[in-house]
């Protein structure tokens, strides 16, 4: 099966820095890569995804990159503020057997991202 | 409340008790999981169902038993659990498409934090 490892596992910076977060995967037929950002006590929210067609993708200040070949993708947030504190998990999936689309999602293991005033 | 909501919110049982987490989603969606959160581990899924049918079992012990009456209504019963279980157990949603190649966004509910004794 999938198999996600991300790196690091903790990350502090100061407010204002850039972070990256990066990720990689064990099966070449995943295809989606979807972020989530988990404030402390609070629900995971998907904040950015990227498809296996598109290299990079942006939403104001983070963005995603792919990189098949490697089978590496991963997450960029610049000019960080305090509120980006919380832990990010990414993910990855594939098309379930059948055709149809829901989404059987592998976890990488968090990153703590720390940002300081 | 809108979203996807989870009850009871704290859970505390003896290995011996029978216990239910209840979710529920009212967003429409097709597919349900169950996710399990431990400390220092990635989310690990549990149980999928796609249109109340179960697609998914990552090797779950038996002592968690999964029910989906319908589309917007999924459940965990748990039985003779062990301290190890205790973990933040989530759940989630996602619209399902006939078609391959349409990814979704999962949906997570609060989560249940549940204790065993």
């Amino acid at each position: 099966g999938e198999n996600v490892e991300q790196h690091p596992s903790t990350l502090s910076v100061q407010e204002g820095d850039s972070a990256v977060i990066k990720c990689t995967y064990s099966d070449s037929a995943s295809n989606y890569f979807p972020w989530y950002k988990q404030e402390l006590g609070k629900r995971p929210q998907l904040i950015i995804d990227i498809r296996s067609n598109v290299g990079e993708k942006k939403d104001q200040r983070i963005a995603v990159t792919l990189n098949k070949t490697a089978k590496h993708f991963s997450l960029h947030i610049t000019e960080t503020q305090p509120e980006d504190s919380a832990v990010y998990f990414c993910a990855a999936s594939k098309t379930p057997a059948g055709g149809t689309s829901y989404g059987k999602l592998t976890f990488g293991q968090g990153t703590i991202l720390t940002v300081h005033p | 409340e809108t979203g996807v909501t989870q009850t009871p919110r704290h859970l505390v049982m003896g290995m011996t008790n029978k216990k239910s987490l209840k979710c529920e989603q009212h967003l429409g969606h097709n597919a349900m999981y169950w996710y399990k959160q431990s400390a220092k581990k990635p989310l690990e899924l549990m149980f999928v169902y796609n249109f109340k049918e179960q697609t998914e079992n990552n090797s779950v012990p038996s002592r968690f038993s999964p029910e989906c009456p319908n589309s917007s209504h999924l459940f965990l019963h748990l039985h003779t659990l062990q301290p190890e279980d205790s973990a933040l157990y989530l759940c989630a949603s996602s619209q399902t498409f006939p078609s391959p190649g349409v990814y979704n966004e999962q949906f997570f509910g609060p989560g249940t934090r549940l204790t065993v004794l």
